[in-house]
């Protein structure tokens, strides 16, 4: 069974810092491009950031650009997504997701249950 | 990048049909898109990728009542013997050839 688990979320002043990690299991983690979507309170669903297997390609939509980095540990089963620079329009609930693994399909077909990051004074 | 467009509702009548339509813009018509369905509260779920051409498939547990379908830049999803379960969020998704990802608005089914 595949499964998903998000971490890391929480209360974070404007300006600062957090990191997200998605513990993977059931598939073979280092086989599959990876994901990261969120959702703003009362939102629809925003695309994050997207990695290869090897970690070799990473896309980000552009208002995140420069202050987050996506990255995974495929010894850990681990994705992560590490957050600088945080804003009041950062605060949504983060999901990562498991790509489908077809070749030039960006299909997410498994979702963790997501992380709620939270970005006040 | 693609964009899709999506109504920001719909409603239909337990145990009938609805269609929901999302449409593409600014790519090419022949994109594939996927159907993510998301009840309230939860996290979102896989329902099926659709391509250009209106083949579809469907994720792990879908019901067959679940089915998708194309015409030039529109995307459906058709719900039929609606049930309860079935009121959630509705949100496609395409991307482009860079990987860059696009969600549409979203479509809140209610069913009556």
């Amino acid at each position: 069974e595949v499964q998903l688990v998000e971490s890391g979320g929480g209360l974070v002043q404007p300006g600062g810092s957090l990191r997200l990690s998605c513990e993977a299991s059931g598939f073979i983690f280092r086989n599959y491009w990876m994901t990261w979507v969120r959702q703003a309170p009362g939102k629809g669903l925003e695309w994050v950031a997207n990695i290869k297997q090897d970690g070799s390609e990473k896309k980000f939509v552009d208002s995140v650009k420069g202050r987050f980095t996506i990255s995974r540990d495929n010894a850990k089963n681990t994705l992560y997504l590490q957050m600088n620079s945080l804003r009041a329009d950062d605060t949504a609930v983060y999901y990562c997701a498991k790509y489908n693994g077809h070749y030039s399909e960006f299909v997410p077909d498994y979702w963790g249950q997501g992380t709620l990051v939270t970005v006040s004074s | 990048q693609p964009v899709l467009t999506q109504s920001s509702s719909a409603s239909a009548s337990l145990g009938s049909s609805v269609k929901l339509t999302c449409t593409l813009t600014n790519g090419d018509k022949n994109y594939m898109i996927a159907w993510h369905q998301q009840q309230a509260g939860k996290a979102p779920r896989y329902v099926m990728k659709l391509e250009g051409s209106g083949r579809y498939t469907k994720g792990s547990g879908i019901p067959d009542r679940f089915s998708g379908s194309t015409s030039g830049a529109d995307r459906y999803l058709t719900i039929s013997n609606l049930q309860s379960e079935d009121e959630a969020e509705y949100y496609c998704e395409s991307w482009d050839n860079s990987a860059y990802v696009v969600f549409g608005g979203g479509t809140k089914l209610t069913v009556l």
